[in-house]
C-alpha cells in the first residue's frame, strides 16, 4: 500500500527561524516520485518540487532546501530564515507510476512575525 | 495564460439535486485528477484519468462520476448530492510524466444541505 504521513499537525515558528517540516512515504513500487505543493490562505495550491526515487541528491533553492532519503523513506523540506509569507499549508505527495497520486495530510505553517 | 479553469467557485446545493462542477485546461495535459479536500485529511483522489475515456477511480469514488470525452475537460458529476460530499474540491492536471507536478484548478467549493 502507498502512504504519506507528514506527522506534524501544525507548526509555529517566529520569523527569521529555521524550520523542518517531516514527510514519510511508503511504497513497495522502486520506481516513483515525491512533491511538495504549498497552500497560502488564499486556497490555491502551488507546485515546489519533484524528486524521482533515482536521485537522492538534495535540492537547495532560495530559503528552501529538500532532503531525500531513500534509507528512512524521507523527503523533508526546510524553510531557512521563515517569513511570515512563507505562512501555509504544506503538502508532500507520492506518485508511484500507477497514476494514483498520494497526499498526505499536510503541515499547517504559521510564522508569527 | 496556461491554467485549469474549474467552476463553479461556490456552490450551495440541496441533498439529491444533481450538480455537475466544470474543469477544463489549455495546455494539453493527457492527466486529469479529482481531489476533495477536507480537515485533517489532505486530498484525497476521487477520479483519474490517463487520457480521452480512459479513467479509473481514484481512493474515494463513491457518490461521484467522472467522463473524458475531450482531452481539455474532466467534468465532476455528483448524480445524487448528499452533506457528506461538503467539501473544497480540486481539479488538477499534469503531463503524462507528472515531471513538473500538477497544475490546479482553484478550487470549488461546495455545501450540500
Amino acid at each position: 500500500a502507498q502512504k504519506v504521513t507528514q506527522a506534524q499537525t501544525e507548526i509555529s515558528v517566529v520569523e527569521k527561524e529555521d524550520v523542518t517540516l517531516d514527510c514519510v512515504y511508503e511504497t513497495r513500487d522502486t520506481t516513483y516520485y515525491l512533491f511538495w505543493y504549498k497552500q497560502p490562505p488564499s486556497g490555491e495550491l502551488v507546485f515546489l518540487i519533484r524528486r524521482n526515487s533515482f536521485d537522492e541528491q538534495n535540492e537547495i533553492s532560495g530559503r528552501y532546501s529538500w532532503n531525500f532519503q531513500k534509507s528512512t523513506s524521507s523527503f523533508n523540506f526546510t524553510i531557512t530564515a521563515s517569513q511570515v509569507v512563507d505562512s501555509a499549508v504544506y503538502f508532500c505527495a507520492l506518485d508511484s507510476g500507477t497514476y494514483k497520486y498520494i497526499f498526505g495530510t499536510g503541515t499547517r505553517l504559521k510564522v508569527l512575525a | 495564460e496556461a491554467q485549469v479553469t474549474q467552476n463553479p467557485r461556490y456552490l450551495i446545493t440541496v441533498t439529491g439535486k444533481k450538480l455537475t462542477v466544470t474543469c477544463s485546461q489549455n495546455m494539453n495535459h493527457e492527466y486529469m485528477s479529482w481531489y476533495r479536500q477536507d480537515p485533517g485529511l489532505g486530498l484525497r483522489q476521487i477520479y483519474y484519468s490517463m487520457n480521452v475515456e480512459v479513467t479509473d477511480k481514484g481512493d474515494v469514488p463513491e457518490g461521484y462520476k467522472v467522463s473524458r470525452k475531450e482531452k481539455r475537460n474532466f467534468p465532476l458529476i455528483l448524480e445524487s448530492p448528499s452533506p457528506n460530499q461538503t467539501s473544497l474540491y480540486f481539479c488538477a492536471s499534469s503531463f503524462k510524466d507528472r515531471f513538473y507536478g500538477y497544475t490546479f484548478g482553484s478550487g470549488t467549493r461546495l455545501t450540500v444541505v
